[in-house]
């Protein structure tokens, strides 16, 4: 079965650095989202990505974070400046469309840590 | 704006039915979700059901919904260890491009 898949498995990285993760949604899948799940919270909705654009983000999804997809296969997330409260697990989703029947498949996350 | 809650916990004995709970807000919900989250693992979509249903059985799980309390259940009969996770509620957000609303998670812990 398709499944989304998502590198690396875990990112360290120091306060202030630059980091790009990494996600493949399933090949016919149209639309793509980053989640993000601090420890021991509820996982939050980022950002919609439909046509090479953002559809929709949240207030989470300030100007220190990016998404694109540079070719025909990967979907990343770059967060320009990392600060300490950005450590969480990262979700990548997709989705083949908007149909009533449609529905979205997650990655296995990315665990950043920021020191 | 669109709400999910649900209990933290949840402890049963290995065999013993569990049942998860959930309420939601957006009364426009086309889908709602369990998904499924092992120690250190990703999010594994469990079952889903569509609002226009009351209930969906899938071989130990039943899944109901109460769309005018907009109350959801997880139901999962002769539990096992290996059901031990953190169960997350979740819902579609009609309304945009179908961004995922998800509960807190209700962690299930089954006792041998």
């Amino acid at each position: 079965e398709p499944e989304v898949t998502q590198t690396p498995s875990h990112q360290v990285t120091q306060m202030g650095q630059e980091v790009i993760l990494r996600c493949v949604p399933i090949s016919n899948h149209l639309y793509f989202y980053w989640y993000r799940q601090i420890l021991g919270q509820k996982v939050e909705f980022l950002v919609s990505f439909y046509n090479n654009e953002i559809s929709e983000k949240s207030e989470i999804f300030d100007d220190q974070f990016s998404v694109e997809r540079p070719d025909g296969s990967n979907f990343t997330l770059k967060i320009r400046s990392t600060k300490l409260e950005d450590s969480a697990m990262y979700f990548c989703a997709s989705n083949p469309g908007l149909a009533s029947t449609d529905t979205q498949y997650f990655g296995p996350g990315t665990r950043l840590t920021v020191l | 704006g669109e709400d999910v809650e649900q209990s933290l916990f949840l402890s049963v004995r290995e065999g013993d039915s569990s049942v998860i709970n959930c309420t939601y807000t957006d009364s426009s919900s086309t889908y709602l979700y369990w998904y499924k989250q092992e120690p250190g693992a990703g999010l594994q979509l469990l079952t889903y059901i569509f609002s226009n249903m009351d209930m969906k059985q899938d071989q130990r799980l039943t899944v109901l919904l109460n769309k005018k309390d907009k109350h959801l259940s997880l139901r999962i009969a002769d539990t096992q260890t290996g059901d031990s996770a953190i169960y997350f509620c979740a819902e579609i957000y009609s309304g945009g491009y179908q961004k995922v609303t998800f509960g807190i998670g209700t962690k299930l812990q089954v006792i041998p």
